[in-house]
């Protein structure tokens, strides 16, 4: 079946140590997007990638970074993790950028910083 | 700016009961769309139901259906014939053209058997 998958399911890391969550889709989608989910919170979106063109959301801190190296793959870079990173990080994928587009979910990437 | 809102922090419904999810929004855009997402507890978050702004028709999937009132600026799911495994959060998200997908809050849905 056609999907986005996450790697790895849980990360534990520590304060300072940097960390990459990984994302992978089979749907040939154009557009990634990747979200942080904070307990019972809705989703914000981070920055999204369509195609190699690379989007990032205003108050997205500069902690985080991405890299998109070919179509499948997307990755989550965070440089110098902070307490207040611990959240979900979601993954999703669409045909498109426009406004009708479904957005398809990976299971999410839990992260946890000591 | 849009915004979404969802006024129901939890609700709770008996298994083959209906329940309503209230969702509201506000855009200054006429063309946009409209969307209910599930989250089940430690599982990916999928689409329930998704509807366009300039279509009058209420969309509707199986046991979903949602009340789209365009002049309200209201957005509600209806969930018939519940099952345990629509237990879940449930969030309204909206779109329009050039801008990201915008989220409320989440509802979370308990099903009693």
């Amino acid at each position: 079946d056609a999907m986005v998958i996450q790697n790895p399911r849980y990360q534990v890391t520590q304060f300072g140590k940097p960390v990459t969550l990984s994302c992978s889709q089979t749907l040939n989608h154009n557009v990634m997007y990747w979200y942080q989910q904070k307990s019972s919170q809705a989703p914000k979106l981070l920055f999204h990638y369509y195609d190699k063109d690379f989007n990032n959301e205003a108050d997205t801190p500069d902690n985080f970074q991405s890299r998109r190296p070919n179509t499948s793959f997307c990755f989550l870079d965070i440089r110098s993790p902070g307490l207040g990173d611990a959240a979900m990080y979601l993954c999703a994928t669409s045909r498109d950028h426009r406004e009708g587009d479904t957005q398809y979910f990976g299971p999410g990437t839990r992260l946890t910083v000591l | 700016a849009q915004t979404v809102t969802q006024s129901q922090p939890e609700m709770s419904v008996q298994e083959a009961e209906t329940v309503t999810l209230s969702c509201t929004y506000d855009t200054s855009e006429s063309d946009y769309y409209l969307f209910w997402y599930k989250q089940p507890p430690s599982r990916q978050m999928i689409l329930v139901i998704r509807q366009e702004a300039y279509k009058q028709q209420n969309a509707t999937e199986n046991r979903f259906s949602v009340n789209f009132q365009k002049a309200a600026k209201s957005f509600s799911l209806k969930i018939s014939d519940s099952q345990l495994g629509d237990a879940a959060m449930y969030f309204c998200a909206c779109n329009q053209a050039g801008t990201a997908l915008i989220f409320g809050k989440g509802t979370t849905l308990s099903v009693s058997s």
